[in-house]
């Protein structure tokens, strides 16, 4: 299956900043990745489809400008919270699939004092 | 719309025990069906999956899912549990090959008491 690196693990950030998490598949060319957010004790909530060489997919109810994605290359999906907030704390997770099956990074804590 | 139900929030097994995990799916067409296990902290960890032919799948950890179809479910057994298993759980329901994307059931925490 594909291996995937997602960077950082954790990270603490004032209200009012940007934080940009970064999901590298490091074995497989991804045109497609998807990130997930997932609150505490929660299942995951799909937030947007990063497509590689172009604009991303969101999810319905997700703020497009809050949470920008960029999938520059094969390998690599940059989710940035822009101007983050107490409320944007939470753990995201991003895939990457050859094929239906899914394999997951790590995740990112966040958390917006 | 595709969606998964996982009914059991909370389960609690002694160590040796057997455990089954329910999961039930709605899905139009001939579902890919997976589970998962998360740690805390941690990603996804995909335990086996289900996409066509025999409808008892084997996965890691010694676990296993029968599919039913008639049943629109997919439950995870594994005949004796470690402690180590105690964990996250969720089913997850996928659409066409090459559309990777997942919806997932809400989970079950299984508790491995000595």
């Amino acid at each position: 299956g594909a291996v995937v690196s997602q960077h950082p693990s954790r990270v603490i950030c004032k209200s009012g900043t940007s934080v940009k998490i970064e999901c590298r598949s490091l074995d497989f060319q991804a045109t497609t990745m998807f990130w997930y957010r997932q609150f505490p004790k929660q299942s995951l909530m799909l937030m947007a489809t990063s497509n590689e060489g172009s604009k991303a997919t969101y999810e319905q109810g997700v703020e497009k400008d809050k949470f920008l994605i960029n999938h520059a290359s094969l390998t690599l999906s940059t989710l940035t919270v822009t101007s983050a907030h107490p409320e944007d704390s939470s753990f995201y997770i991003c895939s990457v699939g050859p094929g239906p099956e899914a394999f997951f990074g790590q995740g990112t804590r966040l958390t917006v004092v | 719309a595709q969606s998964v139900t996982q009914p059991d929030i909370h389960i609690t097994v002694s160590e040796g025990a057997s455990l089954e995990l329910r999961c039930n799916y709605s899905y139009g067409a001939t579902p890919y069906l997976f589970w998962y296990v998360q740690s805390p902290g941690q990603g996804l960890q995909l335990l086996l999956k289900y996409f066509s032919g025999d409808t008892l799948v084997q996965g890691i950890k010694g676990f296993e899912a029968e599919f039913k179809r008639s049943q629109s479910s997919f439950n995870l057994r594994k005949p004796s549990v470690h402690w180590s298993d105690a964990a996250e759980y969720f089913c997850a329901v996928g659409g066409n090959f090459g559309n990777e994307k997942l919806t997932f059931g809400t989970g079950t925490r299984l508790t491995i008491i000595p």
